[in-house]
């Protein structure tokens, strides 16, 4: 049992396309977040969800939108795609907003943007 | 701001040497700091975690301790294996569930 999951695992689009990632976590968590790698392995995140609101939101293009419909999914929707979205990103999810919990972070979506 | 340094990769090993990473980090209060792994074409796991100063994490036959007087917490491993190739990474989470990561360090390691 994958405890969280991604799909789709690869992505290859074309500028200017809008694509969403999808995301589950089936740890009975209560916090989600996603994340940017780029090539060089940096890992800076975007935005964390709790309890399905908004707790993080980082200085992010407002063409990434995500959306918590339940505790268990997080998506993330990208607008009007750039070669600059190519990364991979990860979902991640904890047990609670507390410091102490780690994250479990899913296998990663990896997007090309040509 | 709050920020975690990591020593820079690559680094390459033979089988069976020391592993150091080292990993500094600055930050206001109490956080608690972590080491994730990446092996290659996977997400991040995690590999150890401690909570307070002083506290050893381990797993794996590698280990780290939090030290509030250095704010460090370096990563050794007495022998690494070839299967430890991989990259890693040093973490500090402090309450509002923020987590800051290390640039990451690739460690390969050759038989």
């Amino acid at each position: 049992d994958t405890a969280v999951s991604q799909t789709p695992k690869y992505l290859v689009t074309q500028m200017g396309n809008d694509k969403s990632i999808k995301c589950e976590q089936n740890l009975g968590h209560d916090t989600m977040y996603w994340y940017k790698q780029d090539s060089k392995k940096f890992l800076k995140i975007m935005f964390s969800y709790n309890n399905k609101e908004l707790i993080i939101n980082e200085t992010v293009p407002n063409r990434f939108s995500p959306k918590s419909p339940d505790k268990a999914h997080l998506n993330l929707h990208i607008n009007s795609l750039e070669l600059g979205d190519s990364a991979v990103y990860f979902c991640a999810s904890s047990q609670g907003a507390g410091q102490r919990y780690e994250q479990y972070f899913g296998p990663g979506t990896r997007l090309t943007v040509t | 701001g709050d920020s975690v340094t990591q020593m820079e990769g690559p680094v390459t090993l033979s089988e069976e040497a020391f592993l150091t990473i080292n990993c500094t980090y600055t930050a206001t209060g109490y956080p608690s700091l972590f080491w994730y792994v990446q092996y290659p074409g996977e997400g991040l796991q995690l590999l150890l975690k401690a909570t307070k100063a002083d506290d050893k994490g381990s797993n794996k036959g590698f280990e780290a301790t939090y030290r509030k007087e250095t704010t460090s917490f370096h990563l050794e491993k007495g022998s690494v294996q070839v299967s430890d190739s991989a990259v890693y990474f040093c973490a500090l989470s402090k309450t509002g569930n923020q987590f800051y990561f290390g640039t990451g360090t690739s460690l390969t390691v050759i038989p």
